[in-house]
Order: structure tokens, then C-alpha cells, then sequence
């Protein structure tokens, strides 16, 4: 069984430039949820996507978008980054429809620094 | 209030006691518990899920859930070095969301 995957690992951006995150999920999983996680706090849900549909969107500007593919891998995408987009960003994959009735498991996480 | 709040930390037990981590929650209507592990630098893990009023023990770990009370907890017993990191209690909300405390900082003193 294959476990969640993110890439890059590490990436440094200019602020107003954008980046594209990636995410494949676990085999068998069709759900993949993305959240954000600054230093020293829990992360924050920015949106999920179910077999290539979001399905759910946090409190997060419209500059935050995403894509599922057929095979449910996913991207973030993030316009016109701010020195507040600096953080960990992670990807979580989970079986079924519906944030919270499913157990989610975490990619390793992109670090994302904005200078 | 906050949605989800975790008894703020760091928290620090001897090796071999038993360390107690509690989180309660505002939405009523929420009706999945999930505890992940976090060390410094890493993505989360997921330890437990609970569903259903009561323990469920798994190892050493526990969760506890008091619906009523709104509260949950994970103890963990003869707690180890390796425990030391960051539990965070996660609740599945009656509008479908996924909602994470801040997190406690453990620290299992050799």
C-alpha cells in the first residue's frame, strides 16, 4: 500500500509570485483534503476534493484554488503569495465522501517560506 | 469559544507514568474524534478514532469520549521518551468539517 505523497518537500517564493503544490493520495482513496498549518498552531482546512469536485472550502481567499485528477491525485495553488502564506502545507487523503465522518492521513508536507 | 481547545501544555511526565491529554469541543452535534502525533518537523499521525461514548484502548493509548460533557482525552501509558511531540485532538463537526485543536506539547522525561 502506498502512503500520501507530496512534492516539493521544501520551496522558497518571492512575495506576489504563485506556486503549485502536489499531492498524490493513499491507494484506495478518493478524498483529498489540503490544509495549512503555521508554526505552533493545529492546521486549518483550506478545501477537499472528491473524485475531482471540491467538496468543502475553509476561510481561505479565492487566490487559494485547487485541481483533482482522474486518478485523485491533487494541486494546490496559491496566486499572489503573502508573507502570511509562509507555512506547512499539508495533504490528507481519506475513502469516502465527507470531511469528518473518515479517517484522514497525512502527506510528509510541503514547507512553503514567502520572502 | 473555540471550536476545538486542548489543555495547554507542554506537559512533561517521567518515563513509565501516564500522561493525560484532554481536548473539548463547542459543536454539540460532532460525532468523530481522532488523536494525531505530530513530532517537531513532521506531518501529522493519526494514533486513534473514536466514534461512541466510552474508552477504546489501543496499545498503550486510550481515548476516552463524554459526549455530553463534550470532552475527550488520550491517556498514555508507560509513557516513553519516543512519545515526546505534539497530540493533536482533531472533531469531526456536524457541518462536515474537520476542525483541529492548537495542540499539546509532550515531554517524557528519561
Amino acid at each position: 500500500e502506498t502512503g500520501v505523497t507530496q512534492s516539493p518537500t521544501h520551496l522558497i517564493k518571492t512575495r506576489g509570485q504563485q506556486v503549485t503544490l502536489r499531492c498524490s493520495s493513499q491507494s484506495g482513496h478518493n478524498t483529498v483534503s489540503w490544509y495549512q498549518q503555521a508554526l505552533g498552531q493545529g492546521p486549518q482546512f483550506i478545501f477537499q476534493y472528491y473524485r475531482e469536485e471540491e467538496n468543502g472550502r475553509g476561510n481561505f481567499p479565492p487566490r487559494f484554488s485547487g485541481l483533482q485528477f482522474p486518478n485523485y491525485s491533487s494541486e494546490l495553488n496559491v496566486n499572489a503569495l503573502e508573507l502570511d502564506d509562509s507555512a506547512l502545507y499539508l495533504c490528507a487523503s481519506s475513502e469516502g465522501q465527507g470531511q469528518s465522518s473518515y479517517e484522514q492521513y497525512f502527506g510528509p508536507g510541503t514547507r512553503l517560506t514567502v520572502t | 469559544q473555540k471550536e476545538v481547545e486542548q489543555n495547554s501544555g507542554p506537559l512533561s511526565v517521567p518515563e513509565g507514568a501516564i500522561a493525560s491529554l484532554n481536548c473539548t469541543y463547542s459543536d454539540r452535534g460532532s460525532q468523530s474524534f481522532f488523536w494525531y502525533r505530530q513530532y517537531s518537523g513532521k506531518s501529522p499521525e493519526l494514533i486513534m478514532s473514536i466514534y461512541s461514548n466510552g474508552d477504546k484502548e489501543d496499545g498503550r493509548f486510550t481515548a476516552q469520549l463524554n459526549k455530553a460533557s463534550q470532552y475527550v482525552s488520550l491517556l498514555i501509558r508507560d509513557s516513553q521518551p519516543s512519545d515526546s511531540a505534539t497530540y493533536l485532538c482533531a472533531v469531526g463537526t456536524s457541518y462536515d468539517k474537520v476542525i483541529f485543536g492548537p495542540g499539546t506539547s509532550l515531554s517524557v522525561i528519561p
